[in-house]
């Protein structure tokens, strides 16, 4: 059954950085494209990327460029988010998701609570 | 980037009742348009994929409609599982952009 099984919680201080990763199994990792969604506490939820396993291509939402990079190992079917310059409103569940091109995001991780604190 | 809008904010129901949420897209997105459920502490859910194809497992009580800019979720008779929040989110453009959900409670 396919799966995304994300990172442990992580606490960082302001201007760090932070990389989250997602472990897929399941299915045929280069055939899909990862996409990275956050959710601030009690808010909604943020498209943050997309990047194809495939070619490594890549989306990013205009806010973040510049301070969040994808990437992928196809040795290990996982995908990597790093969030750097952190701030404090970057605490959030960030969550990886399968799809995100030319398909629906039909399986999610679990989510990665990231906490940025003083 | 393209705006959706989802409306009402909060939609407050009773078990059986049936619930209509809309979401607006401020250009079109033809049919690129995905409603996804999310429960307190969970991750969301695919409901709906391409505007009106439910996705794998997904109950017949959920259906989806509409084209272009104006989008409809419709659950025909809820259930208790039911009450959550809903997100539409377009794959027309990038970036890809989320409504900010609809929360459907218990009256």
């Amino acid at each position: 059954q396919v799966q995304l099984v994300q990172s442990g919680a992580e606490v960082r201080k302001p201007g760090a950085s932070v990389k989250v990763s997602c472990k897929a199994s399941g299915y045929t990792f280069s055939n899909y494209g990862i996409t990275w969604v956050r959710q601030a506490p009690g808010q909604g939820l943020e498209w943050m990327a997309w990047i194809s396993v495939y070619n490594g291509d890549t989306k990013y939402a205009q806010k973040l460029q510049g301070r969040v990079t994808m990437t992928t190992d196809t040795s290990t079917n996982t995908a990597y988010m790093e969030l750097r310059s952190l701030r404090f409103d970057d605490t959030a569940v960030y969550y990886c998701a399968r799809g995100g091109d030319s398909r629906d995001l039909d399986y999610w991780g679990q989510g990665t609570l990231v906490s940025v604190s003083s | 980037e393209i705006v959706l809008t989802q409306s009402p904010a909060t939609l407050s129901l009773s078990p059986g009742e049936r619930a209509t949420l809309s979401c607006r897209a401020s250009q079109s997105v033809g049919s690129y348009l995905a409603w996804y459920q999310q429960k307190p502490g969970h991750a969301p859910r695919l409901l709906i994929y391409d505007a009106s194809n439910r996705a794998t497992g997904i109950p017949a009580r959920f259906s989806g409609s509409g084209s272009g800019t104006d989008f409809t979720l419709t659950m025909s008779s809820l259930e208790p599982e039911d009450f959550a929040v809903y997100y539409c989110q377009q794959r027309s453009n990038w970036p890809r952009t989320f409504g900010q959900g609809t929360k459907v409670e218990i009256k």
